[in-house]
């Protein structure tokens, strides 16, 4: 079964501080997910990638999806408050995305 | 659009109890998934249904059972709760076809004691 590393599992940083969370998985990436939690609370989609070499940029959170390294990296630029919480990735099998396999997340926190 | 909502957002059981959780998706949202989230485990599939069919089974015990309507709610069942129950329950919804996005609920925290 595909498993997913992420790394760090915790990291803190700076405000105004660039930051990168990577995800690496055990088989081939279909389709990599990246979601933010706070809490205790339920997930916020962030991003889809779908093919290799992929970008995709929202405000000052960047993905990209290494299909050679079965690898995808999350970059945040100039970090805030508003950043913190817990970014997970999740890897979607072969055939659609209803079945999502979970890294252990990567715990983000942001000092003032 | 209204986003998932799921009830009971929190909930209290005794060991040997059984428990119901629902969950409404995104209106036009036709597929339904439930995972579990635990410290130890983390987020894992429990299972998926879509047109009240149930298509794809992560690897839980029976004791987990769930099902979905034709205006696609779904419930989740749980019986004969055992302490390693205790988690949060997640419940995400999607458009049919591959690639599209799951979009989560805010989630049920069960406390089995």
């Amino acid at each position: 079964s595909q498993e997913l590393e992420q790394s760090p599992q915790s990291l803190i940083v700076q405000e105004g501080k660039n930051l990168t969370i990577n995800c690496t998985s055990s088989k081939t990436l279909y389709g990599l997910y990246w979601y933010k939690q706070k809490y205790g609370e339920g997930l916020i989609f962030l991003m889809m990638l779908q093919k290799g070499g992929e970008e995709k940029s929202h405000e000052k959170i960047t993905a990209k999806l290494d299909e050679k390294k079965q690898q995808s990296s999350l970059h945040i630029t100039a970090s805030q408050p508003s950043h913190a919480g817990i970014y997970l990735c999740g890897a979607a099998p072969p055939g659609g995305a209803q079945k999502l396999v979970f890294g252990q997340g990567t715990r983000l926190t942001i000092n003032p | 659009k209204a986003g998932v909502t799921q009830t009971p957002r929190y909930l209290i059981k005794t060991r040997g109890q059984q428990v119901t959780l629902s969950c409404s998706p995104i209106s036009g949202h036709r597929s339904v998934s439930w995972y579990q989230q635990t410290p130890g485990q983390g987020l894992q599939f429990l299972f998926e249904y879509f047109s009240e069919t149930q298509r794809n089974k992560g690897n839980f015990p029976g004791r987990f059972s769930g099902r979905q309507f034709s205006n696609s709610r779904s419930e989740m069942n749980v019986s004969t709760l055992e302490l390693g129950d205790s988690a949060l329950y997640l419940c995400a919804s999607r458009l049919a076809g591959g690639g599209n996005e799951q979009f989560f609920g805010p989630g049920t925290r069960l406390t089995v004691l």
